[in-house]
């Protein structure tokens, strides 16, 4: 079965400081790796999106994938209040109508 | 870009009624759309997958017969939620993708009540 994990949290960091949150999967085969932010009632939005190995920057996020570790990150820099949500990893191997396998998801609480 | 439309947003009616839920890709063909359903503070889960032009497939648990979904178009499907009972009060999230490796868009969500 493919698995998808992430420790649910809460993670709390004080408002400015760098957020990590992690994720790992079972599956050699998976080629996409996808971040998505879920705010309490509202659907996911998707951040980042990375298909190889290394570090991938946009604004205040970076997401890290290490493919031989099956692991993949998420880096927020100076957090903010506003980017306390549910942040979701999910996982998919390439191909057509592959679906997609959620983790569960990591709570990131910034205090301000 | 890659904006995806459901509605409506919010659904309230009587047990024993249908309930069909749109989902539209606005500014993208869709390849597959998925129906998530999500219960409060748990985390999503997968409904069924579905292909335009094709039948849907449906995960382990979720009753066909019960959650109908149409893919007829590249950019319109549809979850109708058959003879709906309090239990199946949830959040319905539909996401739409354009291709294989393409990350999966997300609706606003159905909020369905059932009295």
């Amino acid at each position: 079965q493919k698995e998808v994990e992430q420790n649910s949290g809460p993670l709390s960091v004080p408002e400015g400081a760098i957020a990590s949150l992690n994720c790992t999967y079972s599956d050699r085969g998976s080629q996409s790796f996808f971040w998505y932010r879920q705010y309490s009632g509202k659907s996911p939005e998707l951040i980042m999106f990375i298909y190889s190995n290394g570090d991938k920057e946009d604004g205040r996020f970076t997401a890290q994938l290490n493919k031989a570790s099956q692991y993949v990150s998420l880096l927020i820099r100076d957090s903010q209040p506003s980017d306390s949500a549910t942040y979701l990893c999910a996982v998919a191997p390439i191909g057509g109508y592959q679906k997609v396998t959620f983790g569960t998801g990591t709570k990131l609480q910034v205090i301000p | 870009g890659a904006v995806v439309s459901q509605h409506p947003s919010w659904v309230i009616c009587k047990s024993g009624t249908s309930v069909k839920i749109e989902c539209r890709s606005l500014d993208f063909q869709a390849t597959t759309m998925f129906w998530y359903r999500q219960f409060p503070k748990q985390s999503l889960m997968l409904m069924a997958t579905s292909n335009e032009g094709s039948k849907a497939t449906y995960e382990q648990g979720v009753e066909k017969d019960k959650f109908l979904i149409n893919h007829a178009s590249l950019t319109l499907s549809t979850l109708t939620v058959t003879s709906a009972h309090p239990e199946d009060s949830s959040f319905y999230i539909c996401s739409a993708r354009e291709s294989g490796n393409q990350p999966q868009h997300f609706g606003d969500g159905t909020r369905l009540s059932i009295l």
